[in-house]
């Protein structure tokens, strides 16, 4: 398996654009995890899906950001508009079931000018 | 949920055994303990998970006391490509819980030649 695909791995954007980041979990895991990471915050889990339907996005910072998980192979998160304070390095990982070992994607770093 | 408290960082030298201690003083019945290695640029790696007592892989080594309310990663004979973030976690692995697992700040190791 090729593990976890992140799409794309960089992004530049301007303040105000649409930023779609997307995800390929590992085929037969069943839990999808969005991370975002930055120096001062950390690694924060900002929502995650269980057999594709979102079980907790508590996380979430803020109604500019949203995730979809329309089937078991893929899943989106949206920043629209986007901000500067949005530039993180954005992780997916998979899992077979919630709390059991997740398999983290390469990360895409976001930069929003 | 349980939080968790690790040291900011420590430092070792080639070859010595590392302990990293994680405090979880209100660890619930049902949770595991879950340690990850994060090396810059990269997702977080899963190392080990246990519940109770002592756990061993290939890797690394976690114990964990009776009263659970904390663990400690064991690192044997490390080499300065063990210098990493190592993140403890604590949730439970029930499918679909709402609980989230939240990686704290982690713990810088540095090994030093």
């Amino acid at each position: 398996d090729a593990g976890v695909i992140q799409s794309p791995r960089h992004e530049v954007t301007e303040m105000g654009q649409e930023v779609t980041l997307r995800c390929k979990p590992i085929s037969g895991h069943n839990s999808l995890f969005w991370y975002r990471q930055t120096m001062m915050r950390g690694l924060e889990l900002l929502i995650y899906f269980n057999n594709n339907v979102p079980i907790d996005d508590s996380g979430m910072p803020e109604d500019r950001f949203s995730a979809k998980m329309p089937n078991a192979s893929f899943s989106t998160l949206k920043i629209q508009p986007s901000e500067p304070r949005d530039s993180a390095v954005y992780f997916c990982a998979s899992s077979l079931l919630t709390g059991y070992e997740q398999y983290f994607g390469p990360g895409t770093r976001l930069t929003v000018t | 949920l349980a939080k968790t408290t690790q040291p900011i960082s420590m430092d070792s030298y080639e070859g010595q055994e590392v302990n990293i201690t994680c405090s979880h003083n209100n660890i619930a019945t049902n949770d595991y303990i879950t340690w990850y290695q994060q090396f810059p640029s990269q997702g977080p790696r899963f190392i080990i998970q246990g519940y109770k007592t002592k756990v061993t892989n290939e890797v690394a080594s976690l114990f964990i006391p009776a009263d659970r309310k904390s663990s400690t990663l064991s690192l044997p004979r490390v080499s300065l490509s063990d210098t990493a973030v190592y993140y403890c976690l604590v949730g439970d692995m029930a499918p679909g819980s709402a609980r989230q697992l939240t990686f704290g700040s982690g713990t810088q190791l540095t090994v030093l030649p």
